[in-house]
């Protein structure tokens, strides 16, 4: 079981430049999400989507777009990085509402310079 | 808003020995769930055990117990007999149930534990 699959694992990217973070998961889950962890703030909620069809914000969505492309993927989407976007980004999934437990992914280490 | 508090962002605890980590929650909510995640150096965010607000009676895995306080916004995670592999950061984690909707997981800042050989 590959549960929850995030690409790529690292990324350094300078400062303007773009990228797509991707996120798959293969546990017909409903639900998607993606936070982001620096040292000292805990897991904050950039968006999600509740279900196929739908995104919401979270705590800290500006700089970041998010795209549920089908029911397993859910890419998020730096326009412009900058260096407060560093960190780590997370990926998460579960099936509500029968279930209450989250599986994440194991992280993107994005250091944008 | 609901939000998650852990007091202690270090602690440690020698091998063998029992720890207990704080977590305070703030919710106007009835029912709720509440969780305890480890993180060790991999990064994997790994489910330790999960509380639903509306069960009186603490949850217990293995090594791990939780002391479940709803009238305090209490949730404490116990870990006895310390192994080196406990050695990770802990989130404690909320959530609404789901008749209040899909709604995220909430995580305080995390407490970052070392065990001790």
């Amino acid at each position: 079981n590959a549960g929850v699959t995030q690409t790529p694992k690292f990324q350094v990217l300078k400062t303007g430049q773009s990228m797509t973070l991707q996120c798959a998961q293969d546990m017909n889950h409903n639900s998607m999400y993606w936070y982001r962890q620096d040292p000292g703030m805990g897991l904050r909620l950039i968006y999600y989507s509740a279900s196929e069809g739908t995104t919401d914000k979270g705590e800290v969505p500006n700089g970041y777009n998010v795209s549920r492309l089908n029911k397993r993927e859910f890419s998020l989407r730096l326009e412009s990085a900058a260096p407060s976007q560093t960190s780590v980004y997370f990926c998460a999934s579960k099936f509500f509402p029968e279930n209450t437990e989250a599986f994440f992914g194991q992280g993107t280490r994005l250091t944008v310079v | 808003a609901q939000t998650v508090t852990q007091s202690q962002p270090e602690m440690s605890v020698q091998e063998a020995e029992t720890v207990t980590l704080s977590c305070t929650y703030d919710t106007s909510e009835s029912n709720y769930y509440l969780f305890w995640y480890k993180q060790p150096p991999s990064r994997q965010m790994i489910l330790v055990i999960r509380q639903e607000a509306y069960k009186q009676q603490n949850a217990t895995e293995n090594r791990f117990s939780v002391n479940f306080q709803k009238a305090a916004k209490s949730f404490s995670l116990k870990i006895s007999d310390s192994q080196l592999g406990d050695t990770a950061m802990y989130f404690c984690a909320f959530m609404k149930p789901p008749n209040s909707g899909n709604t995220p997981l909430v995580f305080g800042k995390g407490t970052r534990l070392s065990v001790i050989a």
